[in-house]
């Protein structure tokens, strides 16, 4: 089955960057998506389709895919984004769903 | 406003069965992929599987480790998803999750999702 592999935890200080990478096989052909859940929330939906943003989420948030890679940049990092952070794709050869593992982001 | 709220979580024991509700509102239930999520105690985020919307087939998917235990099922004239769930094991554990995705030909994502539903299953 497909695997996503994600750091389980990176850190940051306020007004710092992060950068929380996903790693897979073949990532050129498949299109990554990330989710931020805080504390006994539901996830949601923060980049689709490697790059994109959802409505009412902020620029700060941005999306890159290369290679066997796929990255999700925090500029500018505020308390308020120390959440879990997953990354997911569509296997189309299984047709099945895939998450990462989940990344905690703390902001120091 | 797309709302999607769980209902009928709870505990039960090793063998026995439940069955969770998914209420939908603000958006066209019929047309839509529905999807369970789950997430055991302080563990990531697992991919239950779908049902698609009966003009797609209304067919299904299912991880493995749940195939011939749960099945999903919808009632479109009530706006609502079901998973029912039978020889449950106390790896079930977990907050379940329903969402809306969004696919095309090369991708499926999750757009909204329900506020969850709390199984417990003991020994």
């Amino acid at each position: 089955s497909y695997v996503l592999t994600q750091p389980p935890s990176v850190s940051v200080a306020p007004g710092q960057t992060a950068r929380i990478t996903c790693g897979g096989d073949n990532f050129g052909s498949k299109s990554v998506h990330w989710y931020q859940q805080k504390p006994g929330q539901a996830p949601v939906l923060v980049v689709y389709d490697d790059s994109d943003r959802p409505s009412g989420i902020p620029e700060r948030f941005f999306g890159s895919n290369s290679g066997n890679t796929a990255t999700l940049t925090i500029s500018r990092v505020e308390a308020g984004d120390e959440a879990d952070y997953y990354c997911q794709v569509w296997d189309s050869s299984s047709d099945l769903v895939v998450f990462g593992g989940g990344t905690k982001l703390t902001v120091l | 406003e797309v709302q999607l709220v769980e209902s009928g979580g709870g505990l039960v024991k090793s063998g026995g069965s439940l069955r969770l509700s998914c209420a939908a509102s603000g958006f066209t239930f019929s047309n839509a992929w529905m999807n369970w999520v789950r997430q055991a105690p302080g563990k990531g985020l697992e991919w239950v599987g779908r049902i698609k919307s009966k003009t797609d087939g209304g067919t299904t998917d299912y991880t493995a480790p749940v195939k011939g235990r749960f099945t999903f099922s919808r009632d479109d004239s009530k706006n609502t998803l079901y998973l029912q769930m039978n020889s449950l094991k106390t790896e079930d554990t977990a907050v379940y999750y329903c969402a809306t995705d969004y696919c095309t030909s090369t991708t499926c994502y999750f757009n909204y999702w329900g506020q969850g539903a709390l199984v417990t299953v003991s020994s």
